[in-house]
């Protein structure tokens, strides 16, 4: 089964507000996670990534945090905006590997 | 998505038919990746492919499907005899090197098998 899953299929969340959105792995040897945004009918799109040997890292609006104790993986966007809206994954990158394994996704939806 | 073009966007076949999905990586770029994506699902790994050579398919089926990427043109993903269970978005990525890190996705055909 897949090694990467998400604690919720669905959020929804007002305008400005933040949006926390979760991820659970399960494979140690892991190095690189990264979030992406996906709308209807396009392809992914990188939102930003962060190596095992951090456990945080910021971007514009977006900050992705790593908790290796407990393989958990979270994307927190700040203030919200209705643009934020679509599924978003998390995929990991297991050492030497050279391909993505992706969770099954959250849908984030923005209430105005 | 920038730069990488996949076609066609839509793709219908009848059981049986042939199909054959096309993505020209990013100029630069001679890594390709090849995923599948089912309704509501994240996106499963099937194949890799550097120029001329194929790297891992460990993610693809073993009959019918095939890829490859010449030394000229794009990297075609054929899937012979389609079956409605290959009803699916197909995505591309390509990459500068061998690396994972920050990787540039197409948009996508979405192939519907009647």
């Amino acid at each position: 089964g897949e090694s990467v899953g998400l604690h919720l299929p669905t959020l929804s969340v007002q305008e400005g507000d933040n949006s926390i959105i979760n991820c659970a792995y399960s494979n140690s040897a892991s190095d690189y996670f990264i979030w992406y945004k996906q709308e209807s009918g396009k392809g992914p799109q990188f939102i930003i990534d962060i190596r095992s040997n951090m456990d945080k890292r910021q971007g514009q609006r977006v900050t992705v945090l790593l908790n290796k104790t407990v393989k958990h993986l979270s994307l927190q966007i700040a203030a919200t905006q209705p643009g934020d809206s679509a599924v978003y994954f998390c995929a990991e990158n297991l050492q030497g590997a050279q391909k993505l394994v992706f969770g099954q996704g959250t849908r984030l939806t923005i209430n105005p | 998505n920038a730069g990488v073009m996949q076609n066609p966007r839509h793709l219908v076949r009848r059981r049986g038919q042939e199909a054959r999905l096309r993505c020209s990586p990013m100029k630069g770029h001679s890594h390709v990746y090849w995923y599948r994506q089912l309704p509501e699902e994240g996106l499963k790994f099937m194949v890799y492919l550097q120029k001329e050579n194929i790297i891992d398919e460990s993610g693809m089926p073993k009959e019918r499907f095939s890829a490859e990427f010449p030394k000229e043109g794009p990297s075609i993903l054929r899937i012979q005899q389609v079956v409605r269970g290959d009803s699916a978005a197909y995505f591309c990525a390509s990459s500068q090197t061998d690396s994972n890190e920050k990787l540039f996705f197409g948009s996508g055909t979405q192939l519907s098998v009647l």
